[in-house]
């Protein structure tokens, strides 16, 4: 079985910056990993995916992601933070093996941006 | 760019009632999706269908049913709503076929049973 563990649920730090949301995944295949991000009161936006090409993933808003296979992890960086990126963060797995693509998700982390 | 619409943002219901939450994708998806997001808790999965009349339960199917009669729609039902059911409900689409396909959310809706 999958499953998705976000280390911490609540991250702050100031503007300007880096920013790190930690997601470690449990998979017994290959897996295809995502960040979503949600800002209030709306649904979930893709970031960005890891779907076994290159292991460092660039997504939309300056953030990327490192796969790691030998630390099962997927952690979301982006070197300086700013106000509109404070929301909620959400690392989700699935794997080649289900057609359906149904994602498994993390609890979510929210992220403070402090001025 | 896909557009999931879910017809009601915000909804306060009375227990007891039955419910219908309704999503409408517009890319031809074959896959959709209905997920439940709590706080501390992330998205799960209620309910998802691969193809017109076809459905499986997820993680958390006790409560709730699913209709898809048409390929763009797929409704979520709350037979008899109770408190526990007060939630954030959001619909997904993505298409099927290649592992990793990404799946477009909608803007969710807020249920509280009341």
């Amino acid at each position: 079985a999958q499953s998705v563990t976000q280390l911490g649920s609540h991250v702050s730090v100031s503007e300007g910056a880096l920013v790190l949301l930690r997601c470690n995944y449990s998979s017994s295949v290959p897996p295809y990993l995502f960040w979503y991000v949600q800002y209030p009161n709306q649904g979930l936006q893709l970031l960005l995916k890891y779907t076994s090409a290159a292991t460092l993933v660039k997504g939309i808003n300056g953030f990327e992601a490192e796969f790691k296979k030998s630390e099962t992890s997927f952690h979301l960086t982006k070197p300086s933070a700013h106000m509109s990126d404070a929301a909620e963060y959400f690392c989700a797995v699935t794997t080649g093996s289900s057609n359906t693509g149904k994602l498994i998700f993390g609890q979510g982390t929210t992220l403070q941006v402090k001025p | 760019d896909v557009k999931v619409t879910q017809s009601s943002r915000y909804l306060v219901k009375r227990t007891g009632e039955k419910v219908f939450l309704e999503c409408v994708q517009d890319m031809d998806h074959e896959n959709m999706f209905w997920y439940r997001q709590d706080p501390g808790l992330g998205l799960r999965l209620i309910y998802f269908s691969y193809d017109v009349k076809m459905k499986e339960k997820g993680d958390i199917p006790e409560g709730y049913s699913v209709s898809r009669e048409k390929k763009e729609r797929f409704s979520l039902i709350l037979e008899s709503a109770s408190t526990n059911q007060t939630s954030m409900y959001l619909c997904a689409s993505s298409s099927s076929g290649t592992p990793g396909n990404t799946i477009y959310f909608g803007e969710g809706s807020w249920l509280t049973v009341v």
